[in-house]
């Protein structure tokens, strides 16, 4: 499985956007990008993924690097509902769980 | 509620017990995981069906570990001979494979404590 390389934690304020990053150098051409985050005490969430644009839903924005070896998600105006593990994963299927990133969302 | 459910959400036993956790994934789904997760640990992938066929166990998995999803509804995960080291959140995800790649579904997970 392609692995990820991500910060263990990021920290920002409310209704600022908050830029998480992604590494991903050994990605293969098949491989979708894939964002999750687990809040507390709850099964993971999904999030966003893509494969080669580009893509905005009602909770983030996915932007992909040309050469795919790296990505960032979104979070256009954090709230603390936003504090979370996002866990950036790369597959098509039968998805492979880093540590994700720890965001902490400040008042 | 059509979202994934697991049962029960908690549990506690005695080390050599046995225990059966259920999931029911959302009905269109024809693929359901199972995930193992520590404490500060990213889920650990177990186990997935497609409909009701077994497609791949991860080399984690010990002997004493079992999945079944009999008629490609609902699965169960039974763990014989439980140990300490089983002590853990075990999640249940569901999906409908698509052209646009794979969009996972998780419950709430069941919560084992092994005393």
């Amino acid at each position: 499985d392609a692995k990820t390389t991500q910060p263990n934690s990021m920290e920002s304020n409310e209704e600022e956007p908050v830029h998480l990053p992604c590494n991903h150098s050994t990605i293969s051409g098949t491989d979708y990008i894939h964002w999750y985050r687990q809040l507390p005490s709850q099964g993971p969430e999904y999030v966003i993924h893509g494969l080669t644009s580009n893509v905005n839903n009602r909770m983030a924005s996915l932007a992909i690097a040309e050469d795919r070896k790296s990505s960032t998600l979104i979070l256009h105006r954090a709230t603390l509902r936003d504090a979370a593990v996002y866990y950036c994963i790369l597959g098509a299927q039968k998805l492979v769980f880093g540590q994700g990133t720890r965001l902490t969302i400040n008042p | 509620d059509t979202g994934v459910s697991q049962n029960p959400r908690h549990k506690i036993t005695k080390r050599g017990q046995n225990v059966t956790f259920r999931c029911d994934p959302i009905s269109e789904h024809n693929r359901l995981y199972w995930y193992r997760q520590t404490l500060g640990q990213g889920p650990e992938f177990l186990t997935y069906f497609q409909n009701e066929a077994q497609l791949e166990k991860s080399r984690l998995l010990s002997d004493r570990f079992s999945a079944e999803r009999p008629k490609g509804s609902f699965s169960t995960l039974e763990i014989q001979r439980t140990e300490q080291g089983d002590s853990a959140m075990y999640l249940c995800a569901s999906s409908q494979m698509g052209a646009e790649g794979e969009k996972l579904f998780f419950g709430s997970g069941t919560q084992l404590s092994v005393l």
